[in-house]
C-alpha cells in the first residue's frame, strides 16, 4: 500500500496567490521529508525538507509544515510564480536508507 | 493504491564485480519505468527511462554499457551496475508508470548500493 499520498493529482493557482500542496502518510517511524519539483523530460529535483523534530522550515517562498500528529505535511508556495509549474512529490524517509514517494501534484500556475 | 518495490534495498559490493537491482510493480502493469540516482545534495538524476520489450532511453552522460537496463515484463525491470567501482556508490530510485499522464510515477524505496 502507498505509504504516502498525495491526493491532489493536480492544482490550478493564479500568479501572486498560495500554492499549498498536500501530502499524507501512514508510517509514524518515517523521521524526515522532501519535498521534490520535476519539469517534464527532467528528473525531480530537490526543492525543500523537514525532520521530524521540527514543525516548520521555510526557504524563501517555500515553506514545510509537519503535523505529525495527523501524518500530514504541506508544501507553501507564495508568492507563486508561472515558473513554479511544474510536478510536485513528497517522499519521506525512515534512517534515510529507503524513501518513498507520493505520486505527485501537478501545479499550475496562472499568469 | 499502486506499489513499486525494490530490491534489494542496500547491497555492499567489492570493486570490479557487477550488481543487479530489481524494480518490479507489484499491482499494476508499468508501461514505462524510470531509473534515478539520487546526489548527496539530495537532487535525483534521471538516468534511463525503459519502456517494457524495448531498448531503453538512456540520459546524456549515462554510460549505457555500465548501467544495463532491461525491461523485460511489465512488471520488472532491471538495472545492472557492471564494474562497479567506488564512485558508482549511490542511492538508486526506480520509478514505473502505467499511463499517459506522465506524472503519474510511483516511486520505489530505493536501492542503496556501496562500492568498496
Amino acid at each position: 500500500d502507498q505509504q504516502v499520498k498525495q491526493n491532489s493529482p493536480s492544482l490550478s493557482v493564479q500568479e501572486g496567490r498560495i500554492s499549498i500542496l498536500n501530502c499524507d502518510y501512514t508510517n509514524s517511524m518515517f523521521d524526515y521529508f522532501l519535498w521534490y519539483k520535476k519539469y517534464p523530460a527532467e528528473g525531480p529535483t530537490f526543492l525543500i525538507s523537514i525532520s521530524s523534530i521540527k514543525d516548520k522550515n521555510e526557504d524563501g517562498r517555500f515553506t514545510v509544515f509537519l503535523n505529525k500528529s495527523a501524518k500530514h505535511l504541506s508544501l507553501h508556495i507564495v508568492p507563486s510564480q508561472p515558473g513554479d509549474s511544474a510536478v510536485y512529490f513528497c517522499a519521506a524517509s525512515n534512517t534515510g536508507n529507503q524513501f518513498y514517494f507520493g505520486t505527485g501534484t501537478s501545479l499550475t500556475v496562472i499568469p | 493504491g499502486a506499489v513499486v518495490s525494490q530490491h534489494p534495498s542496500r547491497v555492499i559490493c567489492k570493486s570490479g564485480t557487477s550488481v543487479k537491482i530489481e524494480c518490479r510493480s507489484l499491482d499494476f502493469q508499468a508501461t514505462t519505468m524510470f531509473w534515478y540516482r539520487q546526489f548527496p545534495k539530495q537532487s535525483l538524476m534521471l538516468m534511463a527511462t525503459s519502456n517494457e520489450g524495448s531498448k531503453a532511453t538512456y540520459e546524456q552522460g549515462v554510460e549505457k554499457d555500465k548501467f544495463l537496463i532491461n525491461h523485460a515484463s511489465l512488471t520488472l525491470s532491471t538495472l545492472t551496475v557492471t564494474s562497479a567501482h567506488p564512485e558508482d556508490s549511490s542511492f538508486y530510485i526506480c520509478s514505473a508508470a502505467s499511463g499517459s499522464i506522465s506524472y503519474e510515477q510511483y516511486f520505489g524505496p530505493g536501492t542503496r548500493l556501496t562500492v568498496t
